[in-house]
Formats: structure tokens, sequence, C-alpha cells
């Protein structure tokens, strides 16, 4: 039982490439969540999926897209990097146990755009 | 929609002492407030969390508060230790979060440093 899995964990851009960030879950949770992370700033929502098939904006989706072909995989795209999209990326998945929805994050992958 | 502040952004603290860290929220539908502890380079995970109809939760060394009229909850880690060093993030989930009906925000973290 893996949990969450992220990759790649390291990636070096120049701006104007693209790439895909891939998030494989095996809990069978249904919704999954990409969140970045920058110094000061918390963890910020950029996409949401509530299961197969949806995807859905958070607080800061400008700049990327997302995909949620198989319930398992969650992909973050990056269509054209600029280096205001440096950062560590997390994915994480949600249990929904009763009266508590407890993430499981994936171990993060940090993209550095020159 | 949701939003969660959190204080201090620092904390600085000896060993053994206490060290308490607080968040407010605005959405009084919020029913459900759990902390993550991220370690250095590493991933948030879940430390512990109280629900809406809990004043306080205690496990071992950490508890949880709640004031649910005044809107705040906090967290209370007694007898600190050099493993207690990371960043605390409190949250809050909101049928009006972004994220879906379950979604959480998050608060902008605590750098928590135990000094020896």
């Amino acid at each position: 039982n893996a949990g969450v899995t992220q990759t790649p964990k390291f990636r070096v851009l120049k701006t104007g490439q693209s790439m895909t960030l891939l998030c494989a879950q095996d809990m069978n949770h249904e919704y999954m969540y990409w969140y970045r992370q920058d110094p000061g700033m918390g963890l910020r929502l950029i996409h949401y999926s509530v299961g197969e098939g949806t995807t859905a904006k958070g607080e800061v989706p400008d700049g990327y897209n997302v995909s949620r072909l198989k319930k398992q995989n969650f992909l973050l795209g990056l269509e054209s990097a600029a280096p205001s999209q440096t950062s560590v990326y997390f994915c994480a998945s949600l249990a929904r146990v009763p009266g508590a929805n407890v993430l499981t994050f994936g171990a993060g992958s940090r993209l550095t755009v020159l | 929609g949701e939003n969660v502040e959190q204080h201090p952004s620092t904390l600085s603290v000896q060993e053994g002492d206490s060290a308490v860290i607080k968040c407010t929220y605005s959405d009084s539908a919020s029913n459900y407030f759990p902390w993550y502890k991220q370690e250095l380079g590493k991933r948030p995970q879940l430390i512990i969390d109280i629900r809406s109809n809990v004043g306080e939760k205690k496990d071992q060394r950490i508890a949880v508060t709640l004031n649910k009229t005044a809107k705040h909850f906090s967290l209370h880690i007694t007898e600190t230790q050099p493993e207690d060093s990371a960043v605390y993030f409190c949250a809050a989930s909101s049928p009006h979060s972004g994220g879906g009906a379950d979604g959480l925000t998050f608060g902008k973290g605590t750098h928590l440093i135990i000094q020896p």
C-alpha cells in the first residue's frame, strides 16, 4: 500500500516549456487535490477532483490544467511554464471519515522554472 | 468562502516548555478542524483534529481546543522536544470551501523552533 505517489520529485524547466506532474493513489479515494506550497503562503489549492472524469478550480488555478481520466490518477499540467510557478507541488487524496476529512499527501514535487 | 488566519508565523520555545499556536476562521458553518505537521523536506501529516461538537481533544502531549462562539481554535504542545520542530498548519472544513463539500482551507503555517 503505497498511499499517494507523485512523479517526478524534482524538475527544472525553462520558461515556456510544458510538463505534467503525475499523482497516483491506491486507496480508492474519490477526492484528489493539487496544492502548491510557497514560503510564507501555506498550502494553496490549485485544482481538485471529486471523482473520475471531474475537475474543478481551486484558489490559484491560472496557468495550470488537470485531468482525472482514471480514479487513481490526477495529472497536473503546465502548458507554458513561468518563473512564478517555481514551487513545491503536493498532491493529496481525501478519506471521507464520518465527521472528519483526512488528507493523505504525496511526498511533493519541487519544480524550478528558469 | 472560508478564511483561516494563523498566528504566530514563527514560534521559538525552550525544550521542555509549552507551545501554543492559534487559528481563527470566518465561516460559522465550518465543522472540522485538523492540524497538520510538516517536518523539513517532508509531506504534511495529520497529527490531531477536532469536530465542531467537541470543545477539547488530547493525544499525549498535544491538545486542541475549539471555541465556536469566537471562531478560533488552538494547538497546545506540552513538554516540547526537539522532534517537535516543524511547520504546523491549521485548517478548517466548510461546506463553502473550495475543494468540494469536504474541502479544507489552510492557515499559512507556523514554524515551531525548539531551542535546546
